[in-house]
């Protein structure tokens, strides 16, 4: 099946360690992006990737980095440095105008 | 900066009635604007996109309007069903292709048998 993989679907982490989020396509979609979900408010861009090895910061980048060294994959790393990481992570890829979303990753810091 | 309004309080509907979601843009239009639904704990779904030169699209149930004078979209759901129950966002592309694309915080759409 084509689709988008996101693991873990939950994730514990004590504060002040980084940690990495998995996305996975099969779909030989071009462009990728991170997104972060809070209760009431909309998507918020984390970054995106147009292309395998650039990427462009989103709204929201600072504590996070990304990096695209396959058109597969798009990893996200929350590092210590992010206030607030406690949150509903959403990867999405795209290869025109519409996005595919995977099942997102629920990010939880004790 | 670009603003998208969407009623964020919950719309409670009869099954069998017509839904009728709003988005709301400040500043410029954008190239397309896109409907997705959610789920609770899931992503998005992607339903339907309007094109700026496009008044009006449908998809079986689905319709949405675009109104760039207005600077609003509205989402209609005929015929209503339970199983419509979700969240709503509407999101704006400016640009169309492989670049960000702008999502408002949804709409939350509860079908009342």
């Amino acid at each position: 099946d084509g689709g988008i993989t996101q693991s873990p679907k939950y994730l514990f982490r004590k504060e002040g360690q980084n940690v990495t989020l998995s996305c996975e396509q099969n779909l030989n979609h071009d462009a990728m992006y991170w997104y972060r979900q809070d209760p009431g408010q909309g998507l918020r861009l984390i970054y995106y990737s147009q292309i395998v090895n650039d990427f462009q910061k989103g709204d929201i980048a600072e504590g996070y980095s990304v990096s695209r060294e396959k058109k597969e994959s798009f990893p996200l790393t929350v590092t210590s440095a992010q206030k607030n990481p406690t949150a509903f992570y959403l990867c999405a890829s795209s290869n025109n105008n519409e996005q595919f979303f995977g099942p997102g990753t629920r990010l939880t810091v004790l | 900066s670009q603003k998208i309004e969407q009623n964020s309080e919950a719309l409670n509907i009869q099954e069998g009635k017509t839904a009728t979601l709003t988005c709301n843009y400040t500043n410029y239009s954008p190239a397309y604007l896109q409907w997705y639904r959610q789920d609770p704990g899931r992503g998005p779904v992607f339903l339907l996109l309007i094109r700026e030169n496009e008044k009006e699209k449908r998809k079986e149930r689905l319709k949405v309007t675009f109104d760039t004078t207005l600077k609003q979209s509205l989402f209609h759901i005929t015929a209503s069903q339970p199983a419509d129950s979700a969240t709503y966002l509407c999101a704006l592309d400016f640009a169309g292709g492989y670049q960000k694309v702008t999502f408002g915080i949804g709409t939350k759409l509860q079908v009342i048998p």
